[in-house]
This record gives C-alpha cells, sequence and structure tokens, in this order.
C-alpha cells in the first residue's frame, strides 16, 4: 500500500531534550516536506526537499532541521525543543515538488513539550 | 507575501444540499490550486488540483472554480452527505513552485 508513514504517533517530552520524529515514503517520491499544524494558523511548511541531498527552508524553519540521506526517508530533529514546538506534525511527499503535484501526507505526530 | 484565505466560520448545512466553500488568495494568482480534505486526528488527503487557465473542474460529487480576476477559488459538494462532514483545506505553491501554502480551512459539518 502507498503510503507516508510517521514515527512516532504521539510523544511527550521535556524542554532540551534532543528528539527525532522519522518519515518514510513508498512510493518513490523525490519531494518530501514537514509542515505544523497550529489552532487558528493552520498548516504551515518547515523544511522541503526536492531530492537526496537537497533540502530547503519553508515558511517556520527556526528551531528544526532535517536530512535526506535516502529517497525514502526525511525525519524531522528538534535538537534542543522548547515548549512553543508544541504542536502537530505532518511530513508529506509527492513525485515532484508541489505546484501540480498531489502531495500525500502521513497521519501525523503530536508532539508535545513541557 | 501572498497569503491564503479561507472562512474561518464553521458552514452547517443539511443532508442533500450544495456546500460552497470560498479560498481567496492575495498578490498574484497562483498557477495551480488545491484542494484538500482533512478529518480529526488525520492528515489531509488531496482532492482536486485546478489550474489558473481552467475556470473549473469536477470529481464526482465536487466542482472546483478558479476565478482569476476576483482572485478566488470555490469549491462545491454537491447532494451533500453526512459523511462529507470534515474541514476542507486549499493551498497554493510558492517560490518556484517548491513551497506550498495553506489555507486555515473551513469546517463543514452536513446534518441529517
Amino acid at each position: 500500500e502507498a503510503q507516508v508513514t510517521q514515527n512516532p504517533r504521539y510523544l511527550i517530552t521535556v524542554t532540551g531534550k534532543k528528539l527525532t520524529v522519522t518519515c518514510s515514503q513508498n512510493m518513490n517520491h523525490e519531494y518530501m516536506s514537514w509542515y505544523r499544524q497550529d489552532p487558528g494558523l493552520g498548516l504551515r511548511q518547515i523544511y522541503y526537499s526536492m531530492n537526496v541531498e537537497v533540502t530547503d527552508k519553508g515558511d517556520v524553519p527556526e528551531g528544526y532541521k532535517v536530512s535526506r540521506k535516502e529517497k525514502r526517508n526525511f525525519p524531522l530533529i528538534l535538537e534542543s525543543p522548547s515548549p512553543n514546538q508544541t504542536s502537530l506534525y505532518f511530513c508529506a511527499s509527492s513525485l515532484l515538488g508541489v505546484s501540480n503535484q498531489p502531495q500525500h501526507f502521513g497521519d501525523g505526530t503530536r508532539l508535545s513539550i513541557l | 507575501s501572498q497569503k491564503i484565505e479561507q472562512n474561518s466560520e464553521a458552514l452547517n448545512i443539511q443532508e442533500g444540499k450544495t456546500a460552497t466553500l470560498t479560498c481567496n488568495y492575495t498578490n498574484y494568482s497562483p498557477a495551480y490550486l488545491q484542494w484538500y480534505r482533512q478529518d480529526p486526528g488525520r492528515g489531509p488527503v488531496f482532492l482536486l488540483l485546478i489550474r489558473e487557465n481552467e475556470k473549473e473542474k469536477r470529481k464526482e460529487r465536487l466542482k472546483v472554480t478558479f476565478d482569476t480576476t476576483l482572485k478566488q477559488s470555490l469549491f462545491h459538494i454537491t447532494a451533500s452527505q453526512p459523511a462529507d462532514s470534515a474541514t476542507y483545506l486549499c493551498a497554493r505553491a510558492a517560490g518556484g513552485g517548491n513551497k506550498l501554502t495553506f489555507g486555515t480551512g473551513t469546517q463543514l459539518k452536513v446534518e441529517l
């Protein structure tokens, strides 16, 4: 089944403790991205990657890192999480870019930073 | 900067009626607009994409229109059903087509 898989689905942690949210897709997509979703603010793009070893900032990249060493994986790294990063996070992928490409989303990761 | 605006108020309609949702954007006209459906606790699911040179696009009970003069896209669900109840998001690409910007979504509730 074609899908985008995120792990973990839920995480409660404390300020400053490094964490990684994994994202994997099995559709051989070149484009992958991360979003956070907050009430009243909607989905906002954090980082995106056009292909392996190619990443770029989205609209809200501060406090986050990403890497794209393999085509199928695009982990999101919070090196020193803070409470304002408490949010619902989504990973997405598409064949090529975003303009005319449907995005396939994972089911989300709910992060709580205490 | 480019903004996408959707009506933040929930839309309640009766089963069988047509639901119409609005997506407005500022500044330049996007080449494409996308519409997604999101259920509580789930990721958005792609529904339709419309290009700027298309006035209308249809898929089963769904219809999307695109008016570049008004800077607006309308999303219609005909013969609505309770199962259509969800939040609907519109999105457009910017930055050379590499970044996607979403509206905040409109919650639709279809009542029996």
